[in-house]
């Protein structure tokens, strides 16, 4: 019954690939988010989203593209991937307006060789 | 911009010690503040939150307190066990539709 889940858990590639990394929710929450987490633990938003809709676009390299086909899956697209890709990726999700906090799920450890 | 700075890590306490971990932060308004917990392998787990000054969260016997006035948020906790050994980031958001989150901070508990 995982509430957050995300796929693969690890990634290896190679430099100039392109790959997805998915998340799912099953908790009804129609806002999700990518956050990157570097070598550092240091967290930074990437996008969210609100009902298939981006409300968060950070400074990110535009090779980072977000897709939601539905609230419930916020997928994520990388073309031409570079060794400063190398980091883990978390996916959350919240209610929108929630002060609960964030749920996340458990990464994707993605590194470019 | 809203922001948080939590001390550095890493912390190294014994078993039964006395933790707090500093998080001061920076906002426009009447941010909801939080603490999140990272174990080895995992996601980011919410260990408590404050929505409004004065309000103090607790889970797990940790506590935090939001002090409006010193626009901190400590973190702490009477006795650390072993299994408290995680990385711990504090966090504030807004809205809850964007969450900055601080450095973290690395706490390993010995026996």
């Amino acid at each position: 019954d995982t509430a957050v889940s995300q796929t693969p858990k690890y990634l290896v590639t190679q430099m100039g690939n392109d790959k997805s990394i998915k998340c799912e929710q099953n908790l009804g929450h129609d806002t999700m988010y990518w956050y990157k987490q570097d070598s550092k633990k240091f967290l930074k938003i990437m996008f969210s989203y609100n009902n298939k809709e981006l409300i968060i676009n950070e400074t990110v390299p535009n090779r980072f593209s977000p897709k939601s086909p539905d609230k419930a899956h916020l997928n994520l697209h990388i073309n031409s991937l570079e060794l400063g890709d190398s980091a883990v990726y978390f996916c959350a999700s919240s209610p929108w307006g929630d002060t609960r906090g964030y749920t996340f799920g458990s990464g994707t450890r993605l590194t470019v060789v | 911009g809203n922001s948080v700075t939590q001390m550095e890590g890493p912390v190294t306490l014994s078993e039964e010690a006395f933790l707090t971990i500093n998080c001061t932060y920076t906002a426009t308004g009447y941010p909801s503040l939080f603490w999140y917990v990272q174990y080895p392998g995992e996601g980011l787990q919410l260990l408590l939150k404050a929505t409004k000054a004065d309000d103090k969260g607790s889970n797990k016997g940790f506590e935090a307190t939001y002090r409006k006035e010193t626009t901190s948020f400590h973190l702490e906790k009477g006795s650390v066990q072993v299994s408290d050994s995680a990385v711990y980031f504090c966090a504030l958001s807004r809205d809850n539709n964007d969450m900055r989150f601080g450095a973290g901070t690395r706490l390993t508990v010995k026996p």
